[in-house]
């Protein structure tokens, strides 16, 4: 199964805007989602697709793609986003594996 | 609104077997597709495998194949995720989601379950 590789910690000012990183094969051809897991509790679907929001997560969550990367773009970085985010694509074998990142830590400054 | 409830935390010992159920409330179980995903202590999350009910098919990650099984009782709305031959290292908290595919081109999980801890310690 292929990898996903995100950057273990990220830091960014309050108000700033900040990029997350996904890096990855099986990204040139399938979209990654995002998650937000903050302390004890379950993840929550942040972005999808080729940059879709749930109902519910703010404006300031957006995602974008390309070639083997997909990132995740907070702007204007509130303290209630400080959380871990993984991104989440499928491998590129014909089982369809699920695959993670290995998750960023972002922290507001 | 689709909700998802697992079963509670489980203590087990190495060797055996834990089986973790969720259940699924909000619209057409059968059309889900079920994924299972833990996340040991201090860890990232990992993808171990889903079914889809309609059709009766599970398929797994490979890292558990031949050790996990996930089945699913459309009768009751509930899926269940079953690990065996626990050791240590199968600590961890495991949660169930919903999986929604559009073709192959994307698929997210949304929503999850509240995650079940399971303890394995002699």
């Amino acid at each position: 199964s292929s990898e996903l590789t995100q950057d273990p910690a990220v830091s960014v000012a309050l108000g700033q805007t900040v990029r997350i990183t996904c890096q990855g094969d099986s990204l040139r051809s399938y979209y990654a989602s995002w998650y937000q897991q903050k302390p004890g509790q379950a993840p929550v679907l942040v972005i999808y697709g080729k940059n879709n929001r749930p109902s519910g997560i703010p404006d300031r969550f957006s995602g974008s793609s390309s070639g083997n990367t997909a990132s995740l773009t907070i702007t204007g970085a509130q303290a209630e986003d400080e959380a871990d985010y993984y991104c989440n694509s499928r491998d590129s074998s014909g089982n369809h594996e699920g695959v993670f990142g290995g998750g960023t830590k972002l922290t507001v400054l | 609104q689709v909700q998802l409830v697992q079963s509670g935390a489980e203590v087990k010992k190495p060797g055996s077997s834990v089986k973790v159920s969720c259940k699924a409330s909000g619209g057409t179980f059968s059309s889900y597709t079920i994924s299972w995903v833990r996340q040991a202590p201090g860890q990232g999350l990992e993808w171990m495998g889903r079914i889809i009910p309609i059709l009766g098919i599970a398929n797994y990650a490979q890292k558990f194949q031949g050790r996990v099984t996930i089945t699913a009782d459309k009768s009751t709305s509930t899926a269940y995720m079953e690990l065996s031959s626990l050791r240590s290292e199968d600590t961890a908290v495991y949660y169930c989601a919903r999986e929604e595919v559009f073709g192959v081109v994307y698929s997210y999980f949304d929503p999850w379950g509240q995650g079940t801890l399971v303890t394995v310690s002699s």
